[in-house]
């Protein structure tokens, strides 16, 4: 079965600090990885996305994520953070199944 | 439409009694999903159908949870016999591809069921 794990459920940080939230994924075959971010009062959104190719994927807002096959990671990352990237973050996998979900992390960004 | 539309988005309830939640993809798009999200914890999967075919229903809970597609648009997820534990934010989400690994997902605002 496919899972995935994030490790971090609540990060604090100020603008500038550089941003990395983990994740790693359960499954032996071939995967498809994701991020997805819901902003305070909307809905979810497609942030990134790993189908094949350079492990190193960018994304919307400066963001990125790279797929490291040994270790089943797909961490995001971003230099420095803004105050309007105060949001919940979703790794997310599909295997053999719909897309499967971890439980997200809350970034918190102080002005 | 524009993007997924749900219906209510907000559904108070009593325990015992039956709710249906209403989604409406956006225009064209073949794959339709539902989701539930507790507090606290990330979206979990319900069921998906590819146009009017109900493809997975793995993840619905139990039997007093079903859904249906019936013109490969619209989509009614209907819990019967509603108890607290099914309090949560019930997710739909479409997407243009017919395939189950696509995770390229078009999500709508979402219905917030609180069962007392």
């Amino acid at each position: 079965a496919q899972s995935v794990s994030q490790h971090n459920h609540h990060v604090i940080l100020s603008e500038a600090a550089s941003l990395e939230l983990g994740c790693n994924y359960s499954y032996g075959g071939t995967v498809n990885l994701f991020w997805y971010v819901q902003y305070p009062g909307q809905h979810l959104q497609l942030l990134l996305k790993y189908f094949s190719g350079d492990p190193l994927v960018k994304g919307i807002k400066g963001f990125e994520a790279e797929f490291i096959k040994s270790k089943f990671s797909f961490n995001l990352r971003k230099p420095s953070v803004q105050w309007s990237d105060t949001a919940e973050y979703f790794c997310a996998v599909t295997g053999r199944r719909a897309l499967t979900f971890g439980s997200g992390t809350r970034l918190q960004v102080q002005p | 439409g524009a993007g997924v539309s749900q219906s209510p988005r907000y559904k108070v309830t009593k325990r015992g009694q039956d709710v249906a939640l209403r989604c409406d993809p956006i225009s064209g798009h073949v794959s339709l999903y539902w989701y539930r999200q507790a507090l606290g914890q990330g979206p979990e999967f319900l069921t998906y159908f590819n146009y009017e075919a109900q493809q997975d229903k793995s993840g619905l809970p139990n039997d007093r949870f079903s859904a249906e597609r019936p013109e490969g648009s619209i989509s009614t997820l209907t819990i019967q016999r509603t108890e607290q534990r099914d309090s949560a934010m019930y997710r739909c989400a479409s997407s243009f591809d017919t395939g189950s690994r696509t995770g390229e997902l078009f999500f709508g605002e979402g219905s917030r069921l609180t069962v007392l």
